[in-house]
Formats: structure tokens, C-alpha cells, sequence
């Protein structure tokens, strides 16, 4: 069973927006997309979750593709504190983390 | 805000000796859940728990592992005889439902050294 792709690492300016990609081409109709984060060696943070809607929270918005074969978190206005791995994860009846992406904000 | 609570945060432990890791659910949660993280390496699924049982295991939950909800509020993960691969943190999450749409929320986890 697949799981997502992400890029390996990204870099982010503070106060720009970041776009975090995320492809899940094998997600299946019953399957939601959860994003999460880990700064340092913390616990899993939640971000955000949906299953077809694009959604909104305090945190971040999560755009997802009409076909659900992909979706983007977006962090509006990137803080040195949203320096992170962001895991993107498809759950279903399972919940297993990737390798994520290390978001990097630079001053 | 609730949240689940892990301890100890850090332990260190002789091989070959018993430990046990202690996590408080969020209260009106019903599914507990503990992963694994080896510095440097991603989190894995250890193990599920609903209603007093396992409800799904992965490779690594071996013999030497066993989870407990000893009372209304605990969750507890103890590793028999330890050695030092099992030398990482240690996560503790837990949610109200089961698959997919139920959020699962970690604990700050507890970090194992094994030596």
C-alpha cells in the first residue's frame, strides 16, 4: 500500500507563505489527508484535516485536488517557529508516518 | 485544552531490565495508540488498544511488549527485558474513534536510554 510523496526538504522566508505539497494518488474514498508536525524530537503536532473540502484552521489551510490525488498545506505567514518536518498522511483505517518534509524558515 | 500526558519524560534503563511507560489518555478518548521513534528515523506504529484489548499490532511489538490500561485514566507500555535498540522515544497518542476522520493526538513522549 503506497503511502504519500513529499519532497524531502523545503526552505521558507518568514512572513511568506509556505506551501507544503503532499501526492497521495492511491488514496481511497473512505481515506481522509491529516497533516502533522514534529519540532525537534517533540510529539506529532495536528495541523489539519479533510476529505475532499478545502479547509481552514488558526494553524493552516489545506487545498485539496477535485481528483484527491494531491494537496498542499498552506501556512500563511511563515514564523522561525513553524521550522519543522511536516508529516502528510492519508488515514483510513491505519495511521503510519513518512519520512515528512523539513520545512526550513529563514530569517 | 486537553491533552495526553506522558511519563516519565526521560529514562534511562540497564539492558536486560523491565521498564514501564505511563500515559494519560485524553479523558473522553476511547482508542489508545503508542509509536515509536529511533533518533533519526521515523515514527513507527507500535500498537493500538480499544476496550482492554490489542485491536492491531505491528512487527516490532514483539513478546517483550505489553500495554495495560491498568485503570480508568492510565495507559501504560512496558518492555520486559530492554536492550539497546529499544533505545528511542516513545509516544503515546489517543482518540475518540477509530479510523479515519477521528483525530489522533501524541504526548510530548518519553525518551528511553537504554545502556
Amino acid at each position: 500500500d503506497a503511502k504519500t510523496t513529499q519532497p524531502t526538504s523545503m526552505d521558507c522566508a518568514e512572513g511568506r507563505a509556505a506551501n507544503l505539497p503532499c501526492n497521495h494518488s492511491t488514496i481511497s474514498g473512505n481515506e481522509y489527508v491529516y497533516w502533522y508536525r514534529q519540532i525537534h524530537s517533540q510529539g506529532p503536532q495536528y495541523i489539519i484535516h479533510g476529505l475532499k473540502n478545502n479547509e481552514t484552521n488558526e494553524m493552516a489551510s489545506l487545498i485539496i485536488t477535485e481528483d484527491r490525488k494531491s494537496s498542499t498545506l498552506i501556512l500563511p505567514h511563515a514564523t522561525l517557529r513553524d521550522t519543522a518536518v511536516y508529516y502528510c498522511i492519508k488515514f483510513g483505517n491505519q495511521f503510519y508516518f513518512g519520512t515528512g518534509t523539513s520545512l526550513t524558515v529563514i530569517p | 485544552e486537553p491533552e495526553v500526558t506522558q511519563t516519565p519524560s526521560h529514562q534511562v534503563t540497564q539492558m536486560g531490565q523491565e521498564v514501564i511507560l505511563r500515559c494519560v489518555p485524553i479523558s473522553n478518548h476511547l482508542y489508545f495508540y503508542w509509536y515509536r521513534q529511533i533518533l533519526g528515523q521515523k515514527v513507527e506504529f507500535l500498537v493500538s488498544f480499544y476496550n482492554n484489548e490489542i485491536s492491531e499490532k505491528s512487527e516490532i511489538f514483539d513478546d517483550q511488549f505489553s500495554v495495560e490500561r491498568p485503570d480508568g485514566s492510565n495507559f501504560t507500555l512496558k518492555i520486559r527485558s530492554t536492550k539497546l535498540e529499544d533505545s528511542a522515544m516513545y509516544f503515546c497518542a489517543s482518540s475518540e474513534g477509530q479510523f479515519s476522520g477521528n483525530t489522533i493526538y501524541f504526548g510530548e513522549g518519553s525518551w528511553l536510554t537504554v545502556v
